[in-house]
């Protein structure tokens, strides 16, 4: 079956622009995690949905937002963008939350914020 | 506050030589433990995992250890081979829930022919 499909794949944007990310889970996964991956930090989670609702959230500040769809389809949104929000976003999707069950990953979408 | 650490960045191994990536963590919740591979431009990729009611899974090449009372795991992989070289990420999940997985910086894993 299909894995984890982001888009896009690559991404430059200008500093104060702001960017939309997609990530379709794998079919009848139904929880999707953001990660955000930087050399120096590694990954650090972003956000968790579940049924179209945030169901936790990371350290991150306000200007990186999230939803998720009825489809288990989810977006991620980071507004004004600064040059430190170059990364590899990855998301993740899981059958459940909770339960011993792993997660498994997209290829990610290198965002360059110049 | 790391709360997963895995202290060594990179490890070169022979092939065909046992390869083993620790891993230490400080939150006694934690329950649920993963180690993923990554290679370069790609998402991780979901090898093996270890609940905290057992201190031992084997799958293949690869067996995770855990050893709760020093908050310790490790994956062995025996024999080491050229395709295993890639970044190992080890992660811990609290109270089941696999969305929120905490992750260590990695760990560059090199085999050589």
């Amino acid at each position: 079956k299909a894995g984890v499909t982001q888009t896009p794949r690559y991404l430059i944007k200008t500093r104060g622009q702001q960017v939309t990310l997609s990530c379709s889970p794998i079919s009848g996964h139904r929880s999707v995690s953001w990660y955000q991956q930087t050399p120096g930090q590694g990954l650090q989670f972003l956000f968790e949905y579940f049924s179209e609702t945030q169901r936790n959230k990371g350290n991150f500040p306000g200007r990186f937002s999230g939803r998720q769809f009825s489809n288990s389809r989810s977006e991620m949104n980071v507004s004004t963008l600064e040059l430190g929000d170059s990364a590899l976003y990855l998301c993740a999707s899981s059958r459940m939350r909770q339960g011993n069950t792993e997660a498994f990953f997209g290829q990610g979408t290198r965002l360059t914020v110049v | 506050d790391q709360q997963v650490k895995q202290n060594s960045p990179s490890l070169s191994v022979q092939e065909g030589r046992i390869s083993i990536l620790n891993c230490d963590y400080t939150n006694s919740m934690f329950d649920y433990f993963l180690w993923y591979k990554k290679y370069p431009a790609e998402g991780p990729t979901f090898l093996i995992s270890i609940s905290s009611i057992k201190d031992k899974n084997e799958d293949g090449r690869f067996t995770v250890f855990l050893n709760k009372s020093a908050k310790h795991l490790s994956l062995h992989i025996v024999p080491s081979q050229p395709g295993d070289s890639a970044v190992y990420f080890c992660a811990a999940s609290n109270g089941g829930s696999q969305g929120n997985l905490i992750f260590g910086k990695g760990t560059k894993l090199s085999v050589k022919p």
